[in-house]
């Protein structure tokens, strides 16, 4: 199975600053890869499909990057309800696989 | 509006079943594929399982490879994981989610916006 390797585990931020989480597979995905968010509790939420597709309703302030084996989730200006976990996902092939998440904190 | 509810899950002792079931509402059920997605508690997203839209094919995480399966029903618009054999390690609030892309049919049939609120399942004696 593709291995997704996120960096980092957790990050500490303040409100308008400018994120960026990264997402390693183990072989090439082409742009096949999502990025998700998720809170406490909660189902989590499609942001990025195909690596730069912004989901429909996101804010603009969400982008994703990246072809082959390196993917980039950028927040522009983080928003006191941006503080949540994010994944990656690949759907290049199965079994699809998940990165182990990044916790992204209040500073 | 669309929905997607879980259900059928509770405690139970390793070694035995349990079936979930996702009923959707708001689109068109029989022109989607359907994911199941686990987490853990206090652990990460594990992608489970995957059927087409027409049921047609299945796949499966390595991790539960011929222990679980997953069905539809597009009569009932609902989608099943038959859950076998189950160990400690399957204890984990389970979601049904859909794909984005209707009549799915290539290999990137990605997790979408639509999911479920879960339904949990512990394995324990």
């Amino acid at each position: 199975a593709i291995q997704m390797t996120q960096s980092p585990s957790s990050l500490s931020a303040s409100v308008g600053d400018r994120v960026t989480i990264t997402c390693r597979a183990s072989q090439g995905i082409s742009n096949d890869l999502g990025w998700y968010q998720q809170k406490p509790g909660k189902a989590p939420k499609l942001l990025i499909y195909a690596a730069s597709s912004l989901q429909s309703g996101v804010p603009s302030r969400f982008s994703g990057s990246g072809s082959g084996t390196d993917f980039t989730l950028t927040i522009s200006s983080l928003q006191p309800e941006d503080f949540a976990t994010y994944y990656c996902l690949q759907d290049y092939t199965y079994p699809y696989t998940f990165g182990q998440g990044t916790k992204l904190e209040v500073k | 509006q669309v929905q997607l509810v879980e259900s059928g899950g509770g405690v139970v002792q390793p070694g035995r079943s349990l079936r979930l079931s996702c009923v959707v509402a708001g689109f068109t059920f029989s022109n989607h594929g359907m994911h199941w997605v686990r987490q853990a508690p206090g652990k990460g997203l594990e992608w489970v399982a995957f059927i087409w839209y027409d049921g047609s094919n299945k796949y499966y995480a390595d991790s539960v490879k011929g222990r679980f399966t997953i069905s539809r029903d597009n009569s009932k618009n609902t989608v099943y994981l038959q859950m076998d054999s189950l160990r400690a390690e399957d204890t984990a609030m389970y979601y049904c989610a859909r794909d984005d892309i209707p009549y799915c049919s290539s290999i990137s049939c990605y997790v979408g916006r639509w999911w479920g609120q879960g339904t949990l399942v512990t394995v324990s004696s």
